[in-house]
């Protein structure tokens, strides 16, 4: 199973927006409404920030958002805070009842 | 709190085994599936394994890439998650995680990870 394909850096001014892409196949994150998405900050665990595509765990700010499109799914976050910067990772869910990460986002608040 | 804290990790050296352990609290730990995910230096999350729970069958599932070196096992009455590793190779260098599965096949709650260090 490949690993899903982020782009491998985006950057942002405090207060704007941004959106993190993550791209699979029919096999994944096309066929099931299992993607995740994951911030992770220098030497920290990793952090759950989206769930089955579009939810918030408890405590996750609203800025946060994802949807899916195709064999796409998209992480948007609002409002950019210094804290945000970190390495975002997607998963997704496939068809070998496996689980698959995207190779990581590197987000700069400029 | 929900609290998951990995053990067992150190230097090993090539060909050799190590058990990761995974001790749990703060939540009803033969409820959920749990999962071991992986990050060598540098790089990416890699999924491993995850184990289901009693009430799924308690079955494992495996990654690929580690399918015939890993053994996911969990022990119910001391909340405790296992990884067994065999024939480690240097590639095998990383920080292991342990993570609860959540609702879906997401991963809701992470251990700090345990470092392993394969190398003569």
């Amino acid at each position: 199973q490949s690993a899903l394909t982020q782009p491998a850096s985006v950057s942002g001014s405090p207060g704007q927006s941004i959106t993190i892409s993550c791209s699979g196949t029919s096999s994944d994150i096309g066929d099931y409404n299992y993607v995740s998405w994951y911030r992770q900050h220098p030497g920290k665990a990793p952090k759950l920030i989206i769930y089955e595509v579009t939810n918030r765990p408890s405590g996750v700010s609203h800025r946060f958002s994802g949807s899916k499109s195709g064999n796409t799914a998209s992480l948007t976050i609002s409002g950019l805070q210094a804290e945000d910067e970190a390495v975002y990772y997607c998963s997704s869910y496939t068809s070998s009842i496996s689980v698959v990460f995207g190779g990581g986002t590197n987000l700069t608040v400029l | 709190e929900v609290q998951l804290v990995e053990s067992g990790g150190g230097l090993v050296q090539p060909g050799r085994s190590l058990r990761l352990s995974c001790t749990t609290s703060g939540f009803i730990f033969g409820d959920y599936a749990m999962s071991w995910v992986r990050q060598a230096p540098g790089k990416g999350l890699e999924w491993l394994s995850v184990i289901r729970s009693k009430g799924y069958g308690g079955t494992p599932e495996y990654a690929a890439s580690v399918k015939d070196r890993v053994t996911i096992s969990r022990d119910d009455s001391k909340s405790i998650a296992y990884l067994q590793m065999y024939s480690l190779k240097t590639e095998d260098t990383a920080v292991y995680y342990c993570a609860r599965r959540g609702r879906g096949w997401d991963f809701d709650y992470w251990g700090q990870g345990t470092l392993v260090t394969v190398s003569s």
